[in-house]
C-alpha cells in the first residue's frame, strides 16, 4: 500500500518569499492534516480537512498560511510570505475514519527560511 | 491551555535492556493517547494507542501505562533494539480539543549494542 506522498523534500526560500508543499494522502481517507514541527518539538496540527471541508484550522496563521484540498485528494499548503520562524518540518498526515483512526505520516517537507 | 510533556529529554540504554520512556499530560479531560516513533528524516510512526478507559495496553515488545490520577502515561519497550533509536512523542486528545491530537516535546532514545 502507497503511504503518504509529500513534495517537496526540501525547499530553501528567502524570507518574503512564497512556498507551496503538495500532499497526497493514503487512497481511501478521508481526513487530511498538515501539520508543523518546528526542530526539537513535537508536531503541532495547522489544519484538518474531511473530505475537501475543513474541520480544525484554528492554528493556522491565515494572514500568511493557505491550504486546499480540492476534490477531496490531493491538498497543497502555502506560506506567502515567509518568516524566518516557519522554518520548520511540514507533515502531512491522513486518517481513514476521521479522528480515532491512526494517522500516517508523509516523510514531511523540511522548509529553510532565509 | 492543554499541554503535553515528557519529563526526560534524552535515554540511552544499551541494547536488550528494557526501556521506559515517561509523559506527563496537563488536560484532566483528555481521553485518548498514543505513543509515536520517529525516525531521522521520516514521518511520526504509530506504536499504540490507549483510551481513559483502560490502564494498560499490551503490543508488540511495547506496553503503554496511563495512570490518570496523575495524568501520566509511559511507554515500556522490552528488549530494546538499535533499530529502536528514535525520538518517541506522547500525543493526547479529548475534552474539548477533541478531533485534535496535541504532541509532547519528544524523548530521543538511543540503543547502544
Amino acid at each position: 500500500e502507497a503511504g503518504v506522498a509529500q513534495s517537496p523534500r526540501y525547499k530553501i526560500i528567502e524570507k518574503r518569499q512564497s512556498v507551496a508543499f503538495w500532499c497526497n494522502p493514503i487512497s481511501g481517507h478521508a481526513t487530511l492534516y498538515w501539520y508543523q514541527q518546528i526542530l526539537g518539538q513535537g508536531p503541532k496540527l495547522l489544519i484538518q480537512f474531511q473530505n475537501n471541508g475543513v474541520v480544525d484550522d484554528s492554528q493556522l496563521p491565515k494572514d500568511r498560511f493557505s491550504a486546499e484540498r480540492l476534490k477531496g485528494v490531493d491538498s497543497t499548503l502555502k506560506i506567502q510570505p515567509a518568516k524566518l520562524e516557519d522554518s520548520a518540518v511540514y507533515l502531512c498526515a491522513s486518517s481513514f475514519q476521521g479522528f480515532g483512526g491512526e494517522l500516517f505520516f508523509g516523510e514531511g517537507s523540511r522548509l529553510t527560511v532565509l | 491551555g492543554e499541554s503535553v510533556g515528557l519529563h526526560l529529554p534524552t535515554l540511552s540504554v544499551q541494547e536488550g535492556d528494557n526501556s521506559i520512556i515517561n509523559c506527563a499530560y496537563s488536560n484532566s479531560a483528555s481521553d485518548y493517547f498514543i505513543w509515536y516513533k520517529q525516525e531521522s528524516g521520516k514521518g511520526p510512526q504509530f506504536i499504540i494507542d490507549i483510551r481513559s478507559n483502560m490502564d494498560k495496553r499490551q503490543g508488540q515488545r511495547v506496553t503503554v501505562l496511563l495512570n490518570k490520577t496523575v495524568k501520566h502515561l509511559s511507554l515500556q519497550i522490552a528488549a530494546t533494539q538499535p533499530g529502536d533509536s528514535a525520538v518517541y512523542f506522547c500525543a493526547s486528545a479529548g475534552g474539548t480539543s477533541y478531533g485534535k491530537l496535541t504532541f509532547g516535546q519528544g524523548t530521543i532514545l538511543t540503543v547502544h549494542p
